[in-house]
C-alpha cells in the first residue's frame, strides 16, 4: 500500500468546514483513497473513499485531484463530536492483484473542533 | 444495538495466563478481523478470517490464536499473555460482495493489560 502523508494536527471552529489533506504522491491508478476517524479509543468509523472522482455521503465529501496525488476530507460543518484522529489510507482493492486485507493506518491527523 | 460487539471491554490479567476475547456481529458479513492497536503504531492486523472455514495469520500473529465458531463469532486468544501485548484490541468486519467498496467496520474494542 502506498505511503500517505497527513498533518498531525489541526483545528477547526465549531460550524465552520473542516478541510484535511492527504499527500499519496506514489498511489497507483489501482488504488483506492479511503477516509477513516477513530474517536478517542473507539472503533475505527468508515466515512468514505474514492478512486478518481469526488465523492459526497452524509458524513462528508472528498475531493481527489486530477493527477491524484493528494486528496481531501471535508467535514462541511463541524460538530464537536467530529474531534478524533481522521486516517487517510490508500489500498488496493481486495481481489485485485496487489489487493490486501489489511488496513494500513498511518498515525493520521488529530482534528479538535473548538466551540 | 451495536453491529460489531466486543467482551470484555476491559481486562486486566497476569504474565501466563490464558485469555480469551470474543467478538460477535450481526451485520452477516462473512469476513472477520482482528487487530491491536498501540501507541504512535496505528492498527496492526492479528489474524483474518474469510469464512468459518478460512483462517489466515495477518503481520503479528506469533502469540495469538483465532477461532471462528459461526459466521457471527471470531475470538482471539492469547494462550500465555505477556506484557508487550497490552494494548487495544480491536474486531473488525467487511462485507466481500463488491471489492471496490469494501470497508471495515470495526467493534468498540478491548483494553486489555498484562501485568
Amino acid at each position: 500500500d502506498a505511503k500517505t502523508t497527513q498533518p498531525p494536527s489541526m483545528d477547526c471552529a465549531e460550524g465552520r468546514a473542516a478541510n484535511l489533506p492527504c499527500n499519496h504522491s506514489t498511489i497507483s491508478g489501482n488504488e483506492y483513497v479511503y477516509w477513516y476517524r477513530q474517536i478517542h479509543s473507539q472503533g475505527p468509523q468508515y466515512i468514505i473513499h474514492g478512486l478518481k472522482n469526488n465523492e459526497t455521503n452524509e458524513m462528508a465529501s472528498l475531493i481527489i485531484t486530477e493527477d491524484r496525488k493528494s486528496s481531501t476530507l471535508i467535514l462541511p460543518h463541524a460538530t464537536l463530536r467530529d474531534t478524533a484522529v481522521y486516517y487517510c489510507i490508500v489500498r488496493v482493492a481486495r481481489g485485485s492483484q496487489g489487493g490486501s486485507e489489511k488496513l494500513v493506518f498511518g498515525k493520521g491527523t488529530k482534528l479538535t473542533v473548538n466551540p | 444495538d451495536a453491529d460489531v460487539t466486543q467482551t470484555p471491554r476491559n481486562r486486566i490479567t497476569k504474565t501466563g495466563k490464558r485469555i480469551m476475547l470474543e467478538c460477535s456481529q450481526t451485520k452477516g458479513h462473512d469476513r472477520m478481523y482482528w487487530y491491536r492497536q498501540d501507541p504512535g503504531l496505528g492498527l496492526r492486523l492479528i489474524y483474518y478470517s474469510f469464512d468459518v472455514k478460512d483462517i489466515n495469520k495477518g503481520e503479528i500473529s506469533d502469540g495469538y490464536s483465532v477461532s471462528r465458531q459461526a459466521q457471527a463469532k471470531f475470538s482471539l486468544s492469547l494462550e500465555s499473555a505477556i506484557p508487550n501485548q497490552t494494548a487495544l484490541y480491536f474486531c473488525a468486519t467487511s462485507d466481500p460482495g463488491v471489492p471496490s467498496t469494501d470497508t471495515q467496520y470495526f467493534g468498540p474494542g478491548t483494553r486489555l493489560t498484562v501485568l
